[in-house]
């Protein structure tokens, strides 16, 4: 079955370092991908539709240039946590839309993020 | 308001009891729904679709009320390893879907 791979699953870093994520979907072509922000008891949040080929789509409330999505081939999209405080500290999941069968979207393990 | 919400509970059950709770949605264009199941620091996995005429997959039995705009969940016989937190999940006409914020259920031995 389709399949999507997320790297790395945890990172701690200092502040100021800039973070790279990388979603990649195996077995099939996603030219959407989505990415999610979960803060602890909270539900999973949209931050961006990542858009192969062109721009990334970001969610009100959602700092473009804070963070950085690249999406340059079919199986592959990245999201950039540039300059991370401590607030960014989050679960980071992305995921790619499924046509067939039940499931609508196929999830990456996810990305603890945790800045110190 | 938020486009979906859950009792966030939680709901604390001996194994073998039945354990039901809800959620309601905002938009009454949603297309599609879902019980997502997510355990602690992991990604959410689905648990199963919720069709308009109800559906049930072994101890798990899903509605849809569309009129008031609520799906809810119940589980029976509890196991132990049905402790989780279910997600309610409602899907537009888009890829784009909505989360709630999850139901947490611990099953006791």
């Amino acid at each position: 079955g389709a399949v999507v791979s997320q790297h790395p699953s945890w990172v701690i870093c200092k502040s100021g370092t800039s973070v790279k994520i990388e979603c990649r979907s195996l077995d099939f072509q996603a030219t959407t991908m989505f990415w999610y922000r979960q803060f602890p008891k909270q539900s999973l949040m949209l931050m961006a539709t990542s858009n192969e080929g062109s721009k990334a789509t970001y969610e009100q409330g959602v700092e473009k240039d804070k963070f950085l999505i690249n999406h340059a081939s079919l199986t592959l999209s990245t999201l950039t946590v540039t300059s991370a405080h401590p607030e960014d500290s989050s679960f980071y999941i992305c995921s790619a839309p499924w046509a067939q069968g039940d499931q609508p979207q196929h999830f990456g393990d996810g990305t603890r993020l945790s800045i110190l | 308001r938020k486009e979906v919400e859950q009792d966030p509970g939680p709901f604390n059950v001996p194994e073998g009891a039945t354990v039901a709770f809800n959620c309601t949605y905002s938009n009454s264009a949603s297309q599609s729904f879902f019980w997502y199941r997510q355990d602690c620091r992991k990604e959410p996995k689905l648990l199963m679709s919720v069709y308009s005429s109800g559906n049930e997959d072994g101890r798990f039995t899903a509605q849809l009320n569309r009129a008031s705009q609520y799906i809810s969940l119940l589980i029976r016989d509890s196991k132990l390893s049905d402790s989780a937190t279910y997600l309610c999940v409602v899907k537009g006409n888009d890829y784009k879907l909505s989360f709630g914020a999850g139901t947490t259920v611990t099953v006791r031995a």
